[in-house]
C-alpha cells in the first residue's frame, strides 16, 4: 500500500528567501506526482505535476522527482506571504483505479 | 481538464441523520473519487466509484455508512448516513480521465455535525 511522507512538518521562511519542501513515497511503480496548496481548509490548488525524472517547473514553484530515491520535492522562488498555506504531496499507485495517495503535508509561513 | 461542481459548500446537521453531497462533472468521467479531510489532516480516499459499478470502500469505510451512487458518468453522490460529530470534516470528490494525467478536485464540502 503507497505511503506518502512529508517534511518538514512546518517551515517558516522569509518573504523571498527559497522554501524546499520533501516528500517520500513507496511505491517504486508510480507515476504521477503532484503537489497542491491549501488556504486554511479551503479548496486545493495543483501547483506543478510530474511524471518523469528530473525537474519541472510552473512559475515560482519547480518540482524534482527522483524515483530511484522514491522522493520528490517542490522549491518554491522568492515565496511571498501570500504563499503561507499547507503544501501537499499526492502520489499515484500502479494499477487501473488511479488512486491518489496524499502525505500530510507541509505548513509553510512566510514572514515579511 | 474536468470541472467537478460540489454541493452543498457546506452544511450543519444533527446528529442521527443523513446528508447527501453531490458531484457533478462537466464532462464524462470514468472513475470518482471521494476523499474526507479532518481539519489540519491530510485528504484520505474514502471510495472509488466507477460507472455502473458498486463502489470500492478503502480500510475504514463502509457502504452503510457511507453509500455512493454513480448512475452516469458525469454525476456521483455521497451520503454520510447517521452523522456523528466524529465526521465532521471537509468531503472531496475527485475525477480523472482515462487516458488522461490530471486530476480534478470538487471545491470541498465542509460538513459540521452537532
Amino acid at each position: 500500500q503507497q505511503k506518502v511522507q512529508q517534511s518538514p512538518e512546518s517551515l517558516t521562511v522569509s518573504e523571498g528567501a527559497m522554501a524546499s519542501l520533501n516528500c517520500t513515497f513507496s511505491d517504486g511503480t508510480s507515476n504521477n506526482f503532484r503537489w497542491y496548496r491549501q488556504h486554511s481548509a479551503k479548496g486545493l490548488e495543483v501547483l506543478v505535476s510530474i511524471f518523469s525524472d528530473g525537474e519541472k517547473e510552473e512559475g515560482r514553484f519547480t518540482a524534482h522527482l527522483n524515483r530511484a530515491n522514491l522522493h520528490v520535492s517542490l522549491h518554491i522562488r522568492e515565496p511571498q506571504p501570500s504563499d503561507s498555506a499547507v503544501y501537499l504531496c499526492a502520489v499515484n499507485s500502479g494499477g487501473s483505479n488511479y488512486k491518489l495517495t496524499f502525505g500530510k503535508g507541509t505548513l509553510l509561513t512566510v514572514t515579511p | 481538464s474536468v470541472l467537478l461542481y460540489q454541493k452543498p459548500n457546506r452544511d450543519i446537521c444533527q446528529s442521527g441523520t443523513s446528508l447527501k453531497i453531490q458531484c457533478v462533472a462537466d464532462s464524462q468521467v470514468v472513475s470518482m473519487f471521494w476523499y474526507q479531510q479532518f481539519q489540519e489532516q491530510s485528504l484520505m480516499l474514502m471510495a472509488t466509484a466507477n460507472e455502473g459499478s458498486e463502489a470500492t470502500y478503502e480500510s475504514g469505510f463502509t457502504k452503510d455508512k457511507f453509500p455512493i451512487s454513480r448512475p452516469n458518468l458525469t454525476f456521483s453522490t455521497l451520503t454520510v448516513n447517521n452523522a456523528r460529530p466524529g465526521d465532521s470534516s471537509i468531503y472531496f470528490c475527485s475525477s480523472k480521465r482515462q487516458g488522461h494525467s490530471d486530476y480534478t478536485f470538487g471545491s470541498g464540502t465542509r460538513l459540521l455535525v452537532i
